[in-house]
């Protein structure tokens, strides 16, 4: 079936230096990617995503890359702050089944 | 607040009962989820609803059950059978075919049984 791999589980930076995590899906009919965070007790929140027809989408200090021919996509967080300090999920949607699926989540913590 | 509301917030019951966990969106979306949150595992779906009066088997939904009679609602009966069922459960809603195609999570529900 349909599955998503996240990493790192964990991630630890300091402040102002960027943030990678990498994700990658099974289905190769997965057109829709979206990055969720969720900060301590509180629910999933979208922060960015991207369809299969674009390589790349930027807002402000968030990018996310698309590699379908890997079929991988990152995510990258730039300058990052101590209010990124998280848990970030990927997760990747076939339009046609509406079925979403996440990846295991990276905690990250960004260091004063 | 986001639209899709779940309660309650914290649910206790006795082990070998049966629970539901209540899932209600005003956001007219045609898509409804559930999710289980444990430590290190991220958002395993249970089920899925593309539409009213039907829904799908996730990848762990053995132990549970679920009714989509309505648009707006989407509750999640834990059954006697589901072997581990404390965990955090999060409900969704989306509207795929739209422009936006955004999924907004309830605030959970945090079951624990004893």
């Amino acid at each position: 079936g349909e599955n998503v791999e996240q990493h790192p589980s964990t991630l630890s930076v300091q402040e102002g230096d960027s943030a990678v995590i990498k994700c990658t899906y099974s289905d190769s009919a997965s057109n829709y990617f979206p990055w969720y965070k969720q900060e301590l007790g509180k629910r999933p929140q979208l922060i960015i995503d991207i369809r299969s027809n674009v390589g790349e989408k930027k807002d402000q200090r968030i990018a996310v890359t698309l590699n379908k021919t890997a079929k991988h996509f990152s995510l990258h967080i730039t300058e990052t702050q101590p209010e990124d300090s998280a848990v970030y999920f990927c997760a990747a949607r076939r339009d046609s089944s509406y079925k979403l699926i996440f990846g295991s989540g990276t905690r990250l913590l960004v260091r004063p | 607040d986001g639209g899709i509301t779940q309660s309650p917030k914290y649910l206790f019951r006795k082990e070998g009962q049966n629970v539901t966990l209540s899932c209600e969106q005003n956001l007219n979306h045609d898509a409804m989820y559930w999710y289980r949150q444990d430590p290190g595992q991220g958002l395993r779906l249970i089920y899925y609803s593309q539409i009213v009066n039907d829904f799908q088997k996730g990848d762990i939904a053995e132990g549970y059950s679920v009714s989509r009679e309505k648009k707006e609602s989407f509750p999640l009966t834990v059954t006697s059978a589901q072997k581990n069922p404390t965990a955090f459960y999060l409900c969704a809603s989306s509207s795929p075919r739209g422009t936006s195609t955004e999924a907004f999570f309830g605030q959970g529900t945090r079951l624990t049984v004893v």
